[in-house]
């Protein structure tokens, strides 16, 4: 199985910060790589597919990058709603299989 | 509008079985990828089990030989037959549909239902 690995994995911010989470493949799986937020108690919810691929209504200060092994989400300027637990997950081959999650928490 | 709403969750023996729903509106699910995704507590997601259009299935290592995924198309929904149930299984189970262009992604979630196995 190929395994995900998040760095880090929690941090604190404050609004209005640039933050950069990190995701790194076992393997190689192209661009196969997508992202979700998730808060207590709700599902997770889709924010970038593809790498880096904006889902439909998601706001244009997330965005997402990298291939291959190496991947970043970033969030432009943090808001309060944007203080959730962010999930890779990748898709290049079964089982599909998630991140253990970066943790974001308010400073 | 889309959504997917999870029934059949509790509190189960181990050992004991279960049936877990996820039904549909918005869309056909015999018409798309549907999967089960779960969540022990305080952990991260884990795939569990996808159907295809074509009705193939697949399973994650950890419940092949004991869960069943299957769909009803009169009832647009979806099912997870458990089965030999363990405190390992003790999670939320989400519904989710796979999204299957170019790439695959979980692109519509259903609010989950959470399986304790305890005695």
């Amino acid at each position: 199985d190929i395994q995900m690995t998040h760095s880090p994995s929690s941090l604190s911010a404050s609004v209005g910060d640039r933050l950069t989470i990190t995701c790194r493949a076992s393997q190689s799986i192209s661009r196969y790589l997508n992202w979700y937020q998730q808060k207590p108690g709700e599902a997770p919810k889709l924010l970038i597919y593809a790498a880096s691929s904006l889902q439909s209504g998601v706001p244009s200060r997330f965005s997402g990058s990298g291939s291959g092994t190496d991947f970043t989400l970033t969030i432009s300027s943090l808001q309060p709603e944007d203080f959730a637990t962010y999930y890779c997950q990748q898709s290049y081959i079964t089982p599909w299989t998630f991140g253990q999650g970066t943790k974001v928490e308010i400073k | 509008e889309v959504q997917l709403v999870e029934s059949g969750g509790g509190l189960i023996q181990p050992g004991g079985s279960l049936r877990l729903s996820c039904a549909a509106s918005g869309f056909t699910v015999s018409s798309n990828y549907m999967t089960w995704v779960r969540q022990a507590p305080g952990k991260g997601l884990e795939w569990v089990s996808v159907i295809y259009t074509d009705g193939r299935t697949s399973y994650a290592d950890s419940v092949k030989g004991r869960f069943t995924i299957s769909r009803d198309n009169s009832k647009n929904t979806l099912y997870l037959q458990m089965n030999s149930l363990s405190a390992d299984d003790t999670a939320v189970y989400y519904c989710a549909r796979l999204f299957d262009t170019a790439i695959q992604y979980f692109d519509y979630w259903g609010q989950g239902t959470l399986v304790t196995v305890s005695s």
